[in-house]
Order: structure tokens, then sequence, then C-alpha cells
């Protein structure tokens, strides 16, 4: 079975100081990673996805994360926080391909905040 | 990206009344959409998976009578929340997958739908 653990329910981070949220996921095959993020009382949009390739992905908004296998981990960073950057950030892992039985399955959140 | 609608964003409902949601993607066909539940500053729990014109995989603990889930088109996915009550009251979203060929793409997400039951 898969797992996410989001290291952290809240970050607080000052404006343009650097963004560092941590994901760790637990899959016995080589999984597909996502960041998604998510406004108050809105869906849910994908920051960027690792499915193969390069390990460094490189997302919007100028967001980027890092698959190290070795560690497990899909840590999601940004050089320099704005406050638009404000949100709820969701770590998440699927099964390699698409297919229709492939669930994603979330990690807990963790909520960014910005102070000015 | 792909669009996928859901309507309505926010509904209110008496205690004991139906509720139904509607999951749609515009711009594609959607294979398989999900659906999720999101409890407040909580995350995504999956309730059930469809495959359009079969019956719905449900989690466990999920109570298949009670949501209902009806995939009857490869653009339409509704969930009726039957006889509802107000510990049912949540956030409500969910997902759809096309299919490019023979491959699936990544799933994309609607904007959720609000549920106070009263």
């Amino acid at each position: 079975a898969q797992s996410v653990t989001q290291l952290g329910s809240h970050v607080s981070v000052s404006e343009g100081a650097l963004v560092l949220l941590r994901c760790n996921y637990s899959s016995s095959v080589p999984p597909y990673l996502f960041w998604y993020v998510q406004y108050p009382n809105q869906g849910l949009q994908l920051l960027l996805k690792y499915t193969t390739g390069a390990t460094l992905v490189k997302g919007i908004n100028g967001f980027e994360a890092e698959f190290k296998k070795s560690e497990t981990s899909f840590h999601l960073t940004k050089p320099s926080a704005h406050m638009s950057d404000a949100a709820e950030y969701f770590c998440a892992v699927s099964d390699p391909g698409y297919s229709s039985a492939s669930k994603i399955i979330f990690g807990s959140g963790t909520r960014l905040s910005i102070r000015p | 990206g792909a669009v996928v609608s859901q309507h309505p964003s926010r509904v209110i409902c008496k205690s004991g009344t139906s509720v139904k949601i509607e999951c749609r993607s515009l711009d594609f066909q959607a294979t398989t959409m999900f659906w999720y539940r999101q409890f407040p500053k909580q995350s995504l729990m999956l309730m059930a998976t469809s495959n359009e014109g079969s019956k719905a995989t449900y989690e466990q603990g999920v109570e298949k009578d009670k949501f209902l889930i009806n995939h009857a088109s490869l653009t339409l996915s509704t969930l009726t929340v039957t006889s509802a009550h107000p510990e049912d009251s949540s956030f409500y979203i969910c997902s759809a997958r096309d299919r490019t060929g023979t491959v699936n793409t990544e799933a994309f997400f609607g904007q959720g739908t609000r549920l106070t039951v009263v």
C-alpha cells in the first residue's frame, strides 16, 4: 500500500524567504508523485509532478521539487516566498502509469503562511 | 490543462433530503472519475472510483447506499448524498482522468462543492 507523510502541518516563513515543504512517501513500486495547492473553498491545482526521467521537477509559480529515491522524499521548494503563496499544499502519490485503477493518495497537507 | 466543472459550488439542504452534485469534464472524455471528501483542515479522503458505464468502486467504510455515484457518460459523473444528515456536511471534490489513445492522463480536479446539512 502506498502512503504519504507530510512533515509539519503548518509552516510559516517571511516574504522573500525560502519555502521548504517536506514530503516522504512509501511505495512498493516506483511511484508517480505530485504536489497540489488548494486555496480556501477551492479545488486542487497541480503545481508539479514527477513521473519518470529528470528527478528535479519544475512547476508553476516558481516551485520545484526533487525526487530522491534513496530518501523516499519529494520535498517542495521555492527560493523566495510571495504573499500569494499562502495556501494549503498537498503531496500525493499514485501507482506508476495512469491506469484506470490508479488512485491518488494524499498526504495530510501543510498550511503555508507568509509573514510580511 | 483540462477543465473539470463541479456544480453546485455550495448547497444547503435540510436533514433527510437528498442532494446531487455534478462533475463534468468540459473539454475531454473522462474515462475514470474519483470522488473525494474533505473535512475542515484535513486532507482529501477518496470515497469512490467510477469508470464510465460500470459500477463505482467504493473505498472501505464508505456507504454505497448513502453516496450514490453514477458515471453514465464520458463527460458526467454525479454524486447523490441520500437522506443527508448534518454529519454529511463536508467539502466534496471530484477529479477526472482523460485518455489519449491507450494512455491515461493525470487526474484533473473540480472546484469542489461545500455541502451544509441543517
